[in-house]
């Protein structure tokens, strides 16, 4: 499969705590990006992240890539209920088709 | 408003039946495109256009078409509906095709194919 894997599948917290998203992909990329699918609903664009950056921040979101790694992680700092949500990471493969990951379901417990 | 527009956003039909799903985007985007997504599988790219005129396949085209006559429609199409086909299905589009491009999603039409 060309599909990025989003780590963990799902992950619960407790509303404040930070939450760690990770990505792994399989090709040599120039951007990769972040959405957040709330249920029932379209993708959302977080942010975008070059192949030359190594860390970017978008209030509290921050996220960094490892490029000899192959492998991006998204981080949300103090989590809120709103938070609670499907998060995918994007990428486009040598074939210059956007493959999207499996997605990380974040559940922020009250 | 900036959006895509999808329609119908939920639809119950039988095996066989012809159907379109249509997609509208206000923006003047030239790049558009249409996913499906299965619990456990994410989303995979169905077809996509460039640009008026031009589309491609994605990763999972069979069973379904698409045509860009015009920049701001993009129709999925289902000549002959099967159950495999029940899925949500997201448009999508952004200025022009790269990641470097965010894309703006639909809400999504939710099939069901008896």
């Amino acid at each position: 499969s060309q599909q990025g894997e989003e780590d963990p599948q799902a992950l619960s917290i407790q509303e404040g705590e930070n939450a760690t998203m990770n990505c792994s992909y399989k090709t040599s990329i120039n951007n990769l990006q972040w959405y957040r699918q709330n249920s029932g609903r379209g993708l959302v664009h977080l942010i975008l992240i070059r192949s030359n950056e190594r860390e970017k921040h978008s209030g509290r979101l921050r996220v960094t890539l490892d490029t000899s790694k192959k492998s991006s992680s998204l981080l949300i700092t103090a989590s809120r209920a709103a938070d609670t949500a499907s998060y995918f990471c994007a990428y486009m493969n040598r074939d210059d088709k956007i493959i999207f990951g499996k997605g990380t379901r974040l559940h922020i417990l009250p | 408003e900036a959006q895509v527009t999808q329609n119908p956003r939920y639809l119950i039909t039988v095996t066989g039946k012809k159907l379109t799903v249509t997609c509208s985007q206000n923006m003047n985007h030239e790049y558009m495109s249409w996913y499906r997504q299965d619990p456990g599988l994410g989303l995979r790219q169905i077809y996509y256009s460039m640009n008026v005129e031009v589309t491609d396949k994605g990763d999972v085209p069979e069973g379904y078409k698409v045509s860009r006559k015009e920049k701001r429609n993009f129709p999925l199409i289902l000549e002959s509906p099967s159950p495999n086909q029940t899925s949500l299905y997201f448009c999508a589009s952004s200025l022009f095709h790269g990641v470097g491009q965010p894309q703006h999603f639909g809400d999504g039409t939710r099939l069901s194919i008896l």
